[in-house]
């Protein structure tokens, strides 16, 4: 079945600088790789939808890379600042439908100032 | 715009009650889901929906039963709490795919 993993350790750094987070995943391609932001207490919330035919998708600070070879996708926050402090939730989608998506456990990111 | 709401925020049951958790959306979206998050587990699909009268069962759906009537809610009942059933539940809505739009959670302690 597909795993995912994502960095169990908290990511600590300093703000202004790039943090880069990782989701490995053990199977198939998906379809779409999700990428989310949690904070405690609240609903995870969007960032960026990468499709398998996509090698890379950027929003603002944010970039997102999809190697398929490799079977990873790296998330990027360039020039961090304290409030990007959050978990950072990646989710695997085989179908492309959102029927059923698998989840990582999330990585913790705390960026000080 | 509301987005995804889910009542109540906070439930303590007892073993062997039942309840019911709210969710409504207001997107008009036709997917809907459920999840539960437990730390170490991450969030696992109990049940979904890709429209009104149309449910289908996601990885641990055992204890729970859903249904559809309308586009805009998907209620989720747990039917005889158990202690296992303790966990923060989140509602999510989707267009047919894409970005999932999560409600602020459900936290429920079953004692």
């Amino acid at each position: 079945s597909q795993k995912i993993e994502q960095n169990s350790e908290a990511l600590n750094i300093q703000e202004g600088k790039t943090a880069t987070l990782t989701c490995n995943y053990t199977n198939y391609s998906p379809a779409y790789l999700q990428w989310y932001r949690q904070d405690p207490g609240r609903g995870p919330v969007f960032l960026l939808l990468i499709r398998e035919n996509e090698k890379e998708k950027r929003k603002e600070r944010l970039k997102v890379t999809f190697d398929t070879t490799l079977k990873q996708s790296l998330f990027h926050i360039t020039a961090s600042q304290p409030a990007d402090s959050a978990t950072y939730l990646c989710a695997l989608d085989k179908a492309g439908n959102n029927r059923k998506l698998i989840w990582g456990l999330g990585t913790s990111l705390a960026v000080n100032p | 715009n509301a987005g995804v709401t889910q009542t109540p925020k906070f439930q303590v049951l007892k073993t062997g009650q039942s309840m019911t958790l709210q969710c409504a959306q207001d997107m008009n979206h036709e997917y809907m889901s459920w999840y539960r998050q437990d730390p170490g587990m991450g969030l696992r699909l109990i049940h979904y929906s890709v429209g009104a009268g149309i449910t289908d069962q996601g990885e641990v759906p055992n204890g729970y039963n859903v249904s559809r009537s309308t586009t805009e809610d998907f209620p989720l009942r747990l039917l005889s709490a158990a202690p296992s059933q303790t966990s923060v539940y989140f509602c999510a809505s989707s267009q047919v795919t894409g970005e999932l739009f999560f409600g602020e959670g459900s936290r429920l302690t079953v004692l």
